[in-house]
């Protein structure tokens, strides 16, 4: 099973500061991982697609980046509607299994 | 596109749950499907993947035997039957739509329902 360690697991951090995520997997993912944001009470939603793509939707201050097993998300400059929890993703190509890393939770300062 | 999810409740050690998923806005059968719980203890945890024929079918390890996933293409719905269930099956339970439409599982996931929360206790 592939792991995915997210760090830090808490960012804490103001409206219009830069955010920093790490996802480190145990094996080499080539690009494909995804970055999820979960806000209170509701489901994840995509943001970033092979390491470095936006969803549909996304706005440009998030920014995916890495491969092989070191991956990052950029938030250039935080927006109050950006505070929640980010996940990253892997799925292996067969059988297709799924993990998620931990979590990080950006927090308002 | 929408997934709902319906079926979570209480239930008591040892006992079964059928959740299922009505998906709208899409061609469904086009579509592999998988769900996906959460805990906050674990996290999130993928559960399983049915793909769009019901040609393959896998299974998180750890709940193999216990939890079987099907659909229905003509009534658009996605099932999750759970027996045997335990108190470490508490969670959410999501409906979650993989990305992209192929004949193999796509590497993420989009869209995700809202969910449905499963409890087990006596």
């Amino acid at each position: 099973e592939i792991v995915l360690t997210q760090s830090p697991a808490t960012l804490s951090l103001s409206p219009g500061e830069r955010a920093t995520l790490s996802c480190r997997a145990s094996q080499s993912l080539n690009t494909y991982l995804a970055w999820y944001q979960q806000k209170p009470g509701q489901a994840p939603r995509l943001l970033i697609y092979d390491a470095s793509n936006r969803a549909t939707g996304v706005p440009a201050r998030f920014t995916g980046s890495g491969s092989g097993t070191d991956f990052t998300l950029t938030i250039s400059s935080l927006e109050p509607e950006d505070f929640g929890v980010y996940y990253c993703q892997q799925r292996s190509n067969s059988p297709p299994e799924c993990t998620f890393g931990g979590g990080t939770k950006v927090e308002i300062k | 596109v929408q997934l709902v999810e319906s079926g979570g409740g209480l239930v008591k050690p040892g006992g079964s749950l059928r959740l299922s998923c009505a998906a709208s806005g899409f061609t469904f059968s086009s579509y592999n499907m998988n769900w996906v719980r959460q805990t906050p203890g674990r996290g999130l945890e993928w559960v399983a993947s049915i793909s769009r024929s019901t040609n393959y079918i896998y299974y998180a390890d750890s709940l193999k035997g216990r939890f079987t996933i099907s659909r229905d293409n003509v009534k658009n719905l996605l099932y999750l039957q759970m027996n045997s269930l335990r108190v470490e099956d508490t969670a959410v339970y999501y409906c979650v739509r993989d990305a992209y439409a192929s004949s193999w599982f796509s590497n993420w996931f989009d869209p995700w329902g809202q969910g449905t929360l499963v409890t087990v206790s006596s």
